[in-house]
């Protein structure tokens, strides 16, 4: 089955600075990378999604980037803020009759002032 | 617009007792989810369900039962709890199969003694 694996698992950067957090997955046939932030208490919000004929979206200070080839994509954010702080999730869809999630295992975000 | 609604948020449970986890969407949503998190194990599918009165099982679907006998309900029963049930219960709704983005509730944090 498909397996997504996310790194690094936690991640601490300073205010201003920048911070990527990487996936890979094992199905040649995803072609569905969403990311989810989950604040404290909170159940995972999507933030940003790719799909499969794009090798790259933006949205403000996030990006994502997709390379299909090595089955590997990223999540970029810049001048972040401790408001950024969170854990992050990535997702890679499958396809078994049904198509559903494959979560990563989630990266928490520390941004310090 | 309140989304999807979990309740209850906080549960404990000795070991063999049977409890209902409730989730409720306003958001005509076709498809509902729940989900258990777990440390370092990410979000893991437990069961899913396409439509009214119907489920499917997920990755994880040992040990519990669910049942959407209406459109925007969709419950997760424990018949006889054990510690490894221990986790944070996620439920979740789209308008559509995994390409469609979910929209989760607050989370239950269940504790089985």
């Amino acid at each position: 089955g498909e397996n997504v694996e996310q790194h690094p698992s936690t991640l601490s950067v300073q205010e201003g600075d920048s911070a990527v957090i990487k996936c890979t997955y094992s199905d040649s046939a995803s072609n569905y990378f969403p990311w989810y932030k989950q604040e404290l208490g909170k159940g995972p919000q999507l933030i940003i999604d790719i799909r499969s004929n794009v090798g790259e979206k933006k949205d403000q200070r996030i990006a994502v980037t997709l390379n299909k080839t090595a089955k590997h994509f990223s999540l970029h954010i810049t001048e972040t803020q401790p408001e950024d702080s969170a854990v992050y999730f990535c997702a890679a869809s499958m396809n078994t009759g049904f198509q559903k999630l494959v979560f990563g295992t989630g990266t928490r975000l520390l941004v310090s002032p | 617009n309140a989304g999807v609604t979990q309740t209850p948020k906080f549960r404990v449970l000795k070991t063999g007792q049977s409890m209902t986890l409730l989730c409720a969407q306003d958001m005509n949503h076709e498809y509902m989810y729940w989900y258990r998190q777990d440390p370092g194990m990410g979000l893991r599918l437990i069961h899913y369900s396409v439509g009214e009165g119907t489920t499917a099982k997920g990755e994880v679907p040992d040990g519990y039962n669910v049942s959407r006998l209406k459109k925007q309900n969709f419950l997760l029963g424990l018949e006889s709890a054990a510690p490894s049930q221990t986790s944070v219960y996620f439920c979740a709704s789209s308008q559509g199969q995994g390409l469609a983005p979910l929209h989760f509730g607050n989370g239950t944090r269940l504790t089985v003694t």
